[in-house]
């Protein structure tokens, strides 16, 4: 199947702990993007990556980091700078930057405790 | 100011009946408008894709219009089903904060259908 894998599907954090949340993708898709969701608030783009060891800020990168050291794989740390991690994580990929199509994965749930 | 405003926030519909749900965007120049389907807990799933010299776009029971003008789109959902509960968002793709071909979302209308 192809498709994009996030995981875990939920993670808890202790206060001041980096944590990073795994997307894999196997569509072959060159771009790839991290956005949060919050309650009331539409998604908003942390960091995005268009090739392999490339990648740019979005609207909210303070408190994250992100490689991407593979085509498929684009993980996102969580640093102890974030100071409301608490939130819903989206990894979505397409064929280049901004394309027609944007598949998401089935997201991440992190709670900071 | 949200650049993708979306109404209702909420609504609540009888299985079978019909709805619409709206999105007014600021947005300019844009490139394509998209509505999202997302079921609570999980990633939001494609319904339809649009540029702006289309007017409507139909996928299954889903049918959505734009009009490119007034900046307005909606989205129509015939015979809704339970399966159809979920949070539906407006994407446009433009130029905004000194980005291009941004994906800018709308906080979405969240659809419960009752039995």
């Amino acid at each position: 199947d192809g498709g994009i894998t996030q995981s875990p599907k939920y993670l808890f954090r202790k206060e001041g702990q980096n944590v990073t949340l795994s997307c894999e993708q196997n569509l072959n898709h060159d771009a790839m993007y991290w956005y949060r969701q919050d309650p009331g608030q539409g998604l908003r783009l942390i960091y995005y990556s268009q090739i392999v060891n490339d990648f740019q800020k979005g609207d909210i990168a303070e408190g994250y980091s992100v490689s991407r050291e593979k085509k498929e794989s684009f993980p996102l740390t969580v640093t102890s700078a974030q100071k409301n991690p608490t939130a819903f994580y989206l990894c979505a990929s397409s064929i280049r930057e901004r394309g027609p199509e944007a598949f998401f994965g089935q997201g991440t749930r992190l709670t900071v405790v | 100011k949200n650049q993708v405003e979306q109404s209702p926030q909420s609504l609540i519909i009888l299985e079978g009946k019909n709805c619409t749900l709206q999105c007014n965007y600021t947005v300019s120049p844009f490139s394509n408008l998209r509505w999202y389907k997302q079921d609570t807990g999980r990633g939001p799933v494609s319904l339809t894709i649009m540029t702006f010299s289309e007017n409507t776009k139909s996928n299954g029971r889903y049918t959505a219009t734009l009009d490119a003008d007034t900046k307005q789109s909606s989205l129509h959902i015939t015979a809704s089903q339970l399966s159809d509960s979920a949070s539906y968002i407006c994407v446009v793709v433009g130029n905004y904060g000194g980005a291009t071909n941004k994906l800018i979302f709308g906080t979405g209308t969240l659809l419960a259908v009752q039995p």
